[in-house]
């Protein structure tokens, strides 16, 4: 069974600090590694990722993939309250319906 | 913006009465999918369709039922509904590099 982990379950930060999100996972077969953003609504693709080492990058986001120790991260700089949501991990298998095993999610807080 | 809506946006209903959510894509995307979200449990897979007519099952299927006549129209019913379906309901479609897009949601209460 595939499962997908995240950490922490929850953070509380200040504006302007930088954050580490980390997922985990154990798939049977993997495609690719999926982030999500939610706030109190459907949930926002982020970044999609497949190789290892190579870092995506969209403004003030950035991800990277370790496929030989399975897992990612997410990181966020300078961080403002917009980015208060949860974040959604997601593992993609190699079958032909792009099946996603979704993690719990980080809910991260930014205060003022 | 994926051009997918889900209709009703929120239900209440009763134990025992059928329930069926509709999700609409206006880009004539293959694949659809139909999640559940709970506290604690993240977004499970219900079913999903790869074509006309083309469903399978997913991990909590078990309750559900789905249909697609047309390209764009994806149903999710609850034949006899229970107060354990009570959750969120998220359409998804595939985009052109697998990553998938999602509905706005539909709030399900199960009384």
């Amino acid at each position: 069974e595939d499962k997908v982990v995240q950490s922490p379950l929850s953070l509380v930060v200040h504006e302007g600090d930088t954050v580490t999100l980390n997922c985990s996972y154990e798939v049977t077969n993997f495609r690719s590694l999926l982030w999500y953003k939610q706030e109190k609504k459907a949930p926002t693709f982020l970044f999609m990722l497949t190789s290892s080492g190579i870092e995506k990058k969209s403004g003030r986001l950035s991800s990277i993939l370790d496929k030989k120790e399975l897992f990612s991260i997410l990181n966020i700089t300078a961080t403002q309250t917009g980015d208060s949501a949860v974040y959604l991990c997601a593992v993609e298998g190699t079958g032909t319906a792009s099946k996603l095993t979704f993690g719990t999610g980080t809910r991260l807080q930014v205060t003022l | 913006d994926a051009g997918i809506t889900q209709s009703p946006r929120h239900k209440v209903t009763e134990t025992g009465t059928p329930v069926t959510l509709r999700c609409h894509q206006t880009e004539n995307h293959r694949y659809m999918y139909w999640y559940r979200q709970d506290p604690g449990h993240g977004l499970r897979l219900i079913h999903y369709s790869y074509g006309v007519k083309d469903t399978d099952k997913g991990e909590v299927s078990d309750g559900y039922s789905v249909s697609r006549s047309k390209t764009e129209d994806f149903l999710l019913t609850l034949e006899s509904a229970t107060s354990s379906q009570t959750s969120v309901y998220f359409c998804a479609i595939r985009g052109q590099g697998n990553e998938q897009f999602f509905g706005p949601g539909t709030r399900l209460t199960v009384l």
